[in-house]
């Protein structure tokens, strides 16, 4: 059970827009530490895809956006395509844990 | 641009040790903070340990904690992971990634770059 709690699936259409949750509490995300995202498509490595809660790394669709509020944060897809199938991954720090922390992990399906 | 290339993986017993070194490229290794992060093949990720750049701060997962050993050599640019008392459940793709700050666990910190990872397989 991790830390920081994602949905374990979301799907979607093509050209729609889904968002992916995650949720930690007040020694993590709460505290003030920062929000990333990672994207791993199947047999790759993880590939930063959200930096510091709402950035976007260079080479990264505008597309992708993050946001964060209180002990919780939002990973949003918008113009879903077939090639965003994927499994995405947040990530913060804990200060009680002294342990960087990722979620458990999304598998976004494009039906 | 930057590479990170993790070698010594492999087929081990357990209780047995394994050393895995991630030879970095493409930036300047001494002044960033690098971390180990393992996948069991299908599961998610799972942090295991970070060493800031020069070496005056580390941790680890409670997973590994008194069992793992993360080292530099900024003058090789390198970054190893000393396994022993290996597990089972140790068994998982490791990879090897670059911190964007000096200090791991900042409060902005976060890893920018990973290498393609290497198979420790733990098993009799």
């Amino acid at each position: 059970q991790s830390v920081l709690t994602q949905p374990p699936s979301v799907s979607g259409a093509p050209g729609q827009r889904v968002t992916i949750s995650c949720t930690g509490s007040s020694s993590n995300i709460g505290a003030g530490y920062d929000v990333h995202w990672y994207q791993q498509l199947p047999g790759t490595a993880p590939k930063l895809l959200i930096y510091g809660n709402n950035n976007r790394p260079s080479g990264v669709p505008d597309r992708f956006s993050g946001s964060k509020s209180g002990a919780s944060a939002s990973l949003a897809i918008t113009g879903l395509q077939a090639e965003d199938e994927a499994d995405y991954y947040c990530q913060s720090y804990d200060r009680s844990l002294s342990a960087v922390l990722f979620g458990g992990g999304t598998k976004l399906t494009v039906l | 641009e930057v590479q990170l290339v993790e070698s010594g993986g492999g087929l081990v017993q357990p209780g047995r040790s394994l050393r895995l070194s991630c030879a970095a490229s493409g930036f300047t290794f001494e002044d960033y903070a690098m971390h180990w992060v393992r996948q069991v093949p299908g599961k998610g990720l799972e942090w295991v340990s970070a060493i800031n750049w020069h070496s005056a701060g580390m941790g680890y997962a409670d997973s590994v904690k008194g069992r793992f050993t993360i080292s530099r050599d900024n003058a090789r640019k390198s970054l190893y992971l000393q396994m022993n008392s290996l597990r089972p459940e140790d068994t998982a793709l490791y990879y090897c990634a670059k911190d964007i700050k000096a200090i791991y666990g900042d409060f902005v910190s976060y890893l920018e770059y990973w290498g393609q990872g290497n198979l420790v397989t733990v098993s009799s």
